[in-house]
């Protein structure tokens, strides 16, 4: 079964600390890895994904397929950054239906 | 076109009671999902439409849940005789038809059963 595993529910870093949110799944083809992010008071967005390879906000994720992880990575951390964020998982074959993890809070002080 | 929207946004209701959420996705997404999310938890998949065809229901769908997109556009998702486990956010996302596209997610019905 696929699925997706954010083991922290709760990351708390100082502004401009290292910040990596860790994700891990399970599946067995090639799927397509993103991160949600939903600030405070608003709605789920998009901030990354694998197949484009970009920076967003200063985030990076790198996909590894023999450790089957997409940790979301940031060098310095921004109190902006504080939010809620999610991994999520795709298949073409299926629709495009989103399996997400169950979130990890990332907290930013100053 | 200021993105997908949920109506309404929250709702209470006794236990039993029928409820009915809308969903307008932004124009021209063909591709409409419903997502529930319970506290502490991410959103999990309901079922999608393509068009006006509704192709894939979860099994967490159960047969108190209907959804439909009767002309491809707005969806409504329904709950008979509702049960306090149906309290949960209930998210709404759209997208084009291609692979590549992102899901955009609406703002959510909070549904709170007494």
């Amino acid at each position: 079964a696929q699925r997706v595993t954010q083991p922290e529910k709760l990351l708390s870093v100082f502004k401009g600390a290292p910040v990596e949110l860790k994700c891990n799944y399970s599946y067995s083809g090639s799927p397509e890895l993103f991160w949600y992010v939903q600030y405070s008071r608003q709605r789920l967005q998009l901030l990354l994904r694998h197949i484009s390879r970009e920076s967003i906000k200063g985030f990076t994720a790198d996909l590894n397929k023999g450790e089957t992880s997409f940790h979301l990575k940031k060098p310095f951390a921004q109190e902006e950054d504080s939010a809620m964020y999610y991994c999520a998982l795709s298949k073409s074959n299926q629709g495009g239906k989103l399996i997400f993890g169950q979130g990890t809070e990332l907290s930013v002080k100053p | 076109d200021t993105g997908v929207s949920q109506n309404p946004r929250h709702k209470i209701t006794k236990r039993g009671q029928n409820v009915t959420f809308r969903c307008d996705p932004i124009s021209e997404h063909n591709r409409l999902y419903w997502y529930r999310q319970t506290l502490g938890q991410g959103p999990e998949f309901l079922t999608y439409f393509q068009n006006e065809a509704q192709l894939e229901k979860s099994r967490l769908l159960s047969d108190r849940f209907s959804a439909e997109r009767p002309k491809g556009s707005f969806s409504t998702l329904e709950i008979q005789r509702t049960e306090q486990g149906d309290s949960a956010m209930y998210l709404c996302a759209s997208r084009l038809d291609r692979y590549t596209d992102t899901q955009y997610f609406g703002p959510g019905t909070r549904l709170t059963v007494l």
